[in-house]
């Protein structure tokens, strides 16, 4: 069975600090993997996603995620975060057509000003 | 505006009732999604829809039941036979149920059970 692990529950960091999120997943096929991003107050939405091709992506608001196919991982960075980054961020994966995602457990992300 | 509306926001339930959440979408998606969020579990799935009039049962489908009879509609019904169903329900939609489609969210409901 698929699953997800993200390994930081809950992230402290000061403005202009780099940010790294751990993530790994389990599954022996093909992946589509996913960043979401829940800010406070709104909707769960999407950072990026990896489904094919060149394995580090970009997504919105500076951030981006590698693929390392050997490690089962898709970690997730931004060089530099700002206040406005604080929110609760899920990782999660589709290894099959016609079934739905698997959300890792979140990390929580304070940034301080 | 294209989304997902999920309805009411805050919900209350006394015990032994059972209750239904609304999730409506208007972005022509084929797959419709439910989800449960607690604090420190992430997002757990409940039941999907790939198309009108089939549903599967997701991880955490025991004491939650849903039709699909139109595509723009998916309502959630939590029965009384859910043990624990103090939550936060987020409804969910993708173009299709190929793997790579992003899923859209609706903005969720707070069902609390007095």
């Amino acid at each position: 069975a698929q699953s997800v692990s993200q390994h930081n529950h809950h992230v402290i960091l000061s403005e202009a600090a780099s940010l790294e999120l751990g993530c790994n997943y389990s599954y022996g096929g093909t992946v589509n993997l996913f960043w979401y991003v829940q800010y406070p107050g709104q909707h769960l939405q999407l950072l990026l996603k990896y489904f094919s091709g060149d394995p580090l992506v970009k997504g919105i608001k500076g951030f981006e995620a590698e693929f390392i196919k050997s490690k089962f991982s898709f970690n997730l960075r931004k060089p530099s975060v700002q206040w406005s980054d604080t929110a609760e961020y899920f990782c999660a994966v589709n290894g099959k057509a016609g079934t739905a995602l698997i959300f890792g457990k979140g990390t929580t992300l304070s940034v301080s000003s | 505006d294209g989304g997902i509306t999920q309805s009411p926001k805050y919900l209350f339930r006394k015990e032994g009732q059972n209750v239904t959440l609304s999730c409506e979408q208007n972005l022509n998606h084929d797959a419709m999604y439910w989800y449960r969020q607690d604090p420190g579990q992430g997002l757990r799935l409940i039941y999907y829809s790939q198309i009108v009039n089939d549903f599967q049962k997701g991880d955490i489908a025991e004491g939650y039941s849903v039709s699909r009879e139109k595509k723009e509609s998916f309502p959630l019904t939590v029965t009384s036979a859910q043990k624990n169903p103090t939550a936060f329900y987020l409804c969910a939609s993708s173009a299709s149920g190929a793997s790579y489609n992003e899923q859209f969210f609706g903005p969720g409901t707070r069902l609390t059970v007095l």
